[in-house]
């Protein structure tokens, strides 16, 4: 595709609900990549994908947050049991190779609110 | 682990005046790259600057790096009213990714 896409654009939950969240990164990208960004805050790291590589999950922040991405593609951020501190915007990028050099390509993001 | 942080948190200035962002890390670093964000969506790549350079152009925006102090400066010259918008650095970790970003500068430019 033309850039990384996101869905939904917003989405409003209650408590305890579970969410998610997905991301179709640009085709042909190995690297895949979800961040958290809190309320007038940086980006947080979740999840990293590389390839067929075992994901990067040293940034999700509880065990109620999990990622998929299939067939090196598309990718579904799932978070169980929502709190209200889950609130956040949620971004998708992906990078070519997924080397440190490259520029990642950001989706416009998810915003979460959880009520 | 380590951490880009953008100095000032925000900034205020005329349509026509230069805007100087600051960036400082903590550990050594091949690459940093800078980042814009408008409205709290997607970001945009801006520039990358590679650990062995000091100084980098892209039109109105001028990066400098300086290793031995761990820090980075962003220059927007001659800003506009559409440079309005957060920017953030962000680093690597000896290369390795992911990138670490920094909680990022608010740039307000007043028409």
């Amino acid at each position: 595709g033309a850039g990384v896409s996101q869905s939904p654009s917003n989405k409003v939950t209650e408590k305890g609900k579970d969410v998610e969240l997905r991301c179709d990164p640009i085709s042909g990208h190995t690297a895949l990549y979800w961040y958290r960004q809190s309320l007038g805050q940086g980006l947080e790291f979740l999840i990293y994908f590389q390839g067929n590589s075992a994901p990067d999950k040293s940034g999700l922040p509880s065990d109620r947050f999990s990622a998929e991405r299939t067939g090196g593609s598309v990718s579904t951020l799932t978070i169980q049991r929502t709190q209200q501190e889950d609130s956040a915007v949620y971004l998708c990028a992906s990078s070519s190779q997924g080397t440190a050099q490259e520029t990642q390509y950001f989706g416009p993001g998810t915003r979460l609110l959880v009520l | 682990s380590q951490q880009g942080e953008e100095d000032p948190q925000a900034l205020s200035i005329q349509e026509g005046e230069n805007a100087t962002m600051n960036c400082s890390y903590k550990t050594s670093i091949n690459n940093l790259q800078w980042y814009r964000q408008n409205s709290g969506r997607g970001l945009v790549h801006l520039i990358l600057i590679r650990s062995n350079e000091r100084e980098k152009h892209s039109g109105r925006l001028r990066v400098t790096l300086d290793t031995s102090k761990k820090s980075s400066s962003l220059l927007i010259t001659a800003s506009r009213a559409a440079d309005t918008a957060s920017y953030f650095c962000a680093t690597d970790d000896s290369g390795n990714t992911p990138l670490v970003f920094g909680k990022g500068t608010r740039l307000s430019v007043i028409a």
